[in-house]
């Protein structure tokens, strides 16, 4: 079965700094990776995902995840955060071939201090 | 164009009784996903359904089930209430069973007396 590690439970940044969240997975064949948000009071949504290809995928609003296949990992990554990103970040994993059926890390809340 | 709306957005039941929830997806998406969200167990997967057809199941009792009409339009029961199904319950749409990324709807809160 497939399961998804997500390290940091809370984070807490100032403006301007950056962001690395960890995202580790298990499963024996191809998969593909996603990175869901959720802001305050909204529903998730999908910051970028990873199906084949170049393993630097961009996302929305300056975010970037890398797939380092040797590692199981598939870490999200932010040059510079705003007080904005304040959110709940959530890795996932899908089978190949497949968007649904996700696999949900447990989350990590990031906080953005003004 | 409207995103995916569940109904209704808070339910109070008691323990024993059944609920049925309801999602209609995205205009157009054909593919319906419905996941737990709780603090202890965090996102899991309940069911998929695709042209009225259940395609996928995760791991939970025979106590939920669902369904999905010719619209596309999927429902959710969960009989026999029990504590433990305090939860939001969220529904996913996409296109097809394909690549296509899930869209998320707001969710429904399930509060178990």
């Amino acid at each position: 079965a497939q399961s998804v590690s997500q390290h940091n439970h809370h984070v807490i940044l100032s403006e301007a700094a950056s962001l690395e969240l960890g995202c580790n997975y298990s499963y024996g064949g191809t998969v593909n990776l996603f990175w869901y948000v959720q802001y305050p009071g909204q529903h998730l949504q999908l910051l970028l995902k990873y199906f084949s290809g170049d393993p630097l995928v961009k996302g929305i609003k300056g975010f970037e995840a890398e797939f380092i296949k040797s590692k199981f990992s598939f870490n999200l990554r932010k040059p510079s955060v705003q007080w904005s990103d304040t959110a709940e970040y959530f890795c996932a994993v899908a089978a190949p071939g497949s968007a649904r059926q996700l696999t949900f890390g447990s989350g990590t809340q990031l906080t953005v201090l003004p | 164009k409207a995103g995916v709306t569940q109904t209704p957005r808070y339910l109070i039941k008691t323990r024993g009784q059944q609920v049925t929830l309801s999602c209609s997806p995205i205009s157009g998406h054909r593919s319906v996903s419905w996941y737990q969200q709780t603090p202890g167990q965090g996102l899991q997967f309940l069911f998929e359904y695709f042209s009225e057809t259940q395609r996928n199941k995760g791991n939970f009792p025979g106590r939920f089930s669902g369904r999905q009409f010719s619209n596309s339009r999927s429902e959710m029961n969960v009989s026999t209430l029990e504590l433990g199904d305090s939860a939001l319950y969220l529904c996913a749409s996409s296109l097809d069973p394909s690549n296509q990324p899930q869209h998320f709807g707001d969710g429904t809160r399930l509060s178990i007396l």
